[in-house]
């Protein structure tokens, strides 16, 4: 069965801190790949997605995600946080093969940064 | 253009009891996804709705129902409530089912079971 795996649960970081948040999947075949975010009292919104083509992908708000087939892993990443990018952080996957295309989710990673 | 809107926002219902949540997709959407979360698992995808008809299913009992309007609309019901129910009942919309299709969320239904 397809998973997603978020190592982090729980992050905090100073402001200008750089951000990683790993993600890894499990799905042997063609995926497409998503980060979602939640900011505090709002609704999940799309930071970013992978489809195909370069594996480095370019969100909103400066961040960005690397996928690395060989390691199933979309990792997100910023180089400098700010305050307000304190929300959750969900990684999600939908497999492509087979026709049950479910989006399926990570647990989320609370991110908090601190001023 | 309006988002996903859901009501009722907050609702507190007793065990053994039904509830029914709503949700109006953004305009010109005609899929509609509904997802559970919790703290402990995440969000779990219950089902989608694609034009009246359900698309495709998560693994949850068959207390927890649902359905669309011709207008694209949807209604999620859960019957006889369990206080493992209590949750942020979150709708999404997006305009079919291709994969390429971006999902927009609702801010949720934020039901409690007592």
């Amino acid at each position: 069965a397809q998973s997603v795996s978020q190592h982090n649960h729980h992050v905090i970081l100073s402001e200008a801190a750089s951000l990683e948040l790993g993600c890894n999947y499990s799905y042997g075949g063609t995926v497409n790949l998503f980060w979602y975010v939640q900011y505090p009292g709002q609704h999940l919104q799309l930071l970013l997605k992978y489809f195909s083509g370069d594996p480095l992908v370019k969100g909103i708000k400066g961040f960005e995600a690397e996928f690395i087939k060989s390691k199933f892993s979309f990792n997100l990443r910023k180089p400098s946080v700010q305050w307000s990018d304190t929300a959750e952080y969900f990684c999600a996957v939908r497999g492509l093969d087979g026709n049950n295309r479910k989006l399926i989710w990570g647990l989320g990673t609370s991110l908090a940064v601190n001023p | 253009k309006a988002g996903v809107t859901q009501t009722p926002r907050y609702l507190i219902k007793t065990r053994g009891q039904q509830v029914t949540l709503s949700c109006s997709p953004i305009s010109g959407h005609r899929s509609v996804s509904w997802y559970q979360q919790t703290p402990g698992q995440g969000l779990q995808f219950l089902f989608e709705y694609f034009s009246e008809t359900q698309r495709n299913k998560g693994n949850f009992p068959g207390r927890f129902s649902g359905r669309q309007f011709s207008n694209s609309r949807s209604e999620m019901n859960v019957s006889t409530l369990e206080l493992g129910d209590s949750a942020l009942y979150l709708c999404a919309s997006r305009t079919g089912t291709g994969d390429g299709n971006t999902i927009y969320f609702g801010e949720g239904s934020w039901l409690t079971v007592v």
